[in-house]
């Protein structure tokens, strides 16, 4: 079945304890993306990959990282979590041909106390 | 990021008719899709608009006017299970990298009621 698979689910995590919200997908997508989503803000784009080792800043890139050293993981790394980072993270893939669709994972809800 | 504006809550009656508009601004048009979010899921692609026109896909349509920078998706037959957040977003192509950027708009919540 064609996936987009995150974890965990649910995190509850204190401030300044590094953590990796881990993404990957089984349809051999060249990108991938990273969303946040708040109340009344909509989904907000974290950071986006083209490809293998081609990563780029979205519209709210401060205070993550990312990686891409294969082409099925895309993984969020939050170094020092803060209270403003508690939200429902979204991954999504999709191919790079144009006018083709994104497909989403589960979703990770992250809370920093 | 680009506006993407659509409207914040909508109510409609089941088997009833609703038009969910949205505007937007872009630079660098590749695409505009709709997609549908049931609370606290992953958002589930519903259509997508190249060129100008009606798209139509069972009890959905979406219509696309690039010149206006407008869209709409129609929902016919309405259903209790409709009720749900619908999203619209841009595919908007980017000159710095030959990327592109998949921008949001904050959402449209449609409630059905019986």
């Amino acid at each position: 079945e064609a996936q987009v698979t995150q974890n965990p689910r649910y995190l509850i995590t204190v401030t300044g304890k590094k953590l990796t919200v881990t993404c990957s997908q089984n349809m051999n997508h060249e990108y991938m993306s990273w969303y946040r989503q708040d109340p009344g803000l909509g989904l907000r784009q974290i950071y986006y990959s083209m490809n293998v080792e081609v990563t780029d800043k979205g519209d709210v890139p401060e205070g993550y990282k990312v990686s891409r050293k294969e082409k099925r993981n895309f993984p969020l790394i939050l170094e020092s979590p803060s209270p403003n980072q508690t939200s429902l993270y979204f991954c999504a893939s999709s191919t790079t041909e144009a006018y083709t669709e994104a497909f989403f994972g589960q979703g990770t809800r992250l809370t920093v106390v | 990021g680009q506006n993407i504006d659509q409207p914040t809550e909508m109510t409609a009656t089941e088997g009833a008719i609703v038009q969910i508009n949205c505007t937007y601004q872009t630079s660098g048009f590749n695409g505009l899709f709709w997609y549908q979010q049931h609370a606290g899921e992953a958002p589930t692609f519903l259509s997508y608009n190249v060129l100008d026109g009606l798209e139509e896909k069972g009890r959905f349509s979406s219509f696309l006017s690039r010149s206006k920078g407008y869209s709409y998706l129609l929902l016919k037959e309405l259903q209790m299970k409709d009720s749900a957040s619908y999203l619209c977003a841009v595919r908007d192509r980017l000159r710095s990298n030959s990327g592109y950027a998949l921008n949001f708009g904050k959402g449209t919540s449609l409630l059905v009621t019986p």
